[in-house]
């Protein structure tokens, strides 16, 4: 089974500033299959990126993603108000899922 | 557009069986074009994938809790549901369902229900 760290647990940042997620695997994971999610209180996660590095609809352009093999990042360039919320990443691989444990970005 | 909703009830007793249905509107599931999942998420804790289906019937489940799980998929009505044993506090979590896309990421949820397991 693959596992995914995600770092840091928290980042607290101001709005307008810029915004470096962390996602690091336990095996090398194919980037077709390496997704990123945002998740807000009360509410069902929603896909921001997928392939890696491919926005899904609707998704800001703030919101870009990269890397490959083991270690994978989600960066905003700006945070607004409506990004702060708790991230997760996501693998495919083996005929299985993970997600990582999610970074919370909060408010400084 | 492509809309989930779960259904099933919100108290289950230990060593009962929790038993949801999805259902999808929007979109078939005997399109073949995606896979359909079931992820749940213990009160304020982190996403775990617990299984996907294909309209055929195929069926995938997370080793940790193969033992326990059964989804299955009903094309006539555009469903698919889970169903979960033997179940104790530790199973109390939101459970979500989802679409699984090419990519193998899930664009579509449900809104989720919380399922509570208490006697």
């Amino acid at each position: 089974e693959i596992v995914l760290t995600q770092s840091p647990g928290t980042l607290s940042l101001s709005p307008g500033e810029r915004a470096t997620l962390s996602c690091r695997a336990s095996q090398s994971v194919s980037s077709s299959y390496l997704a990123w999610y945002q998740q807000k209180p009360g509410q069902a996660p929603r896909l921001l990126i997928y392939g890696a590095s491919s926005r899904a609809t609707g998704i800001p352009d703030r919101f870009s993603g990269s890397g490959s093999g083991t270690d994978f990042t989600l960066t905003i360039s700006r945070l607004e108000p409506e990004d702060f919320a708790v991230y997760y990443c996501q693998q495919y691989g083996s005929s299985q899922f993970t997600f990582g444990p999610g970074t919370k970005v909060d408010i400084k | 557009q492509v809309q989930l909703q779960e259904s099933g009830p919100g108290l289950v007793k230990p060593s009962q069986t929790l038993s949801l249905t999805c259902t999808v509107s929007g979109g078939s599931i005997s399109s073949g074009d995606y896979y359909w999942s079931w992820i749940r998420q213990p009160p304020g804790k982190g996403l775990e994938w617990i299984g996907y289906i294909y309209y055929s019937g195929s069926t995938y489940y997370n080793p940790s809790l193969k033992s326990r799980v059964t989804i299955s998929v009903d094309t006539s009505k555009n469903q698919f549901s889970l169903k979960l044993s033997s179940v104790t506090a530790a199973d109390t979590a939101v459970y979500y369902c989802a679409r699984v896309d090419t990519a193998m990421a899930y664009d579509y949820w449900g809104q989720g229900t919380l399922v509570t397991v208490s006697s």
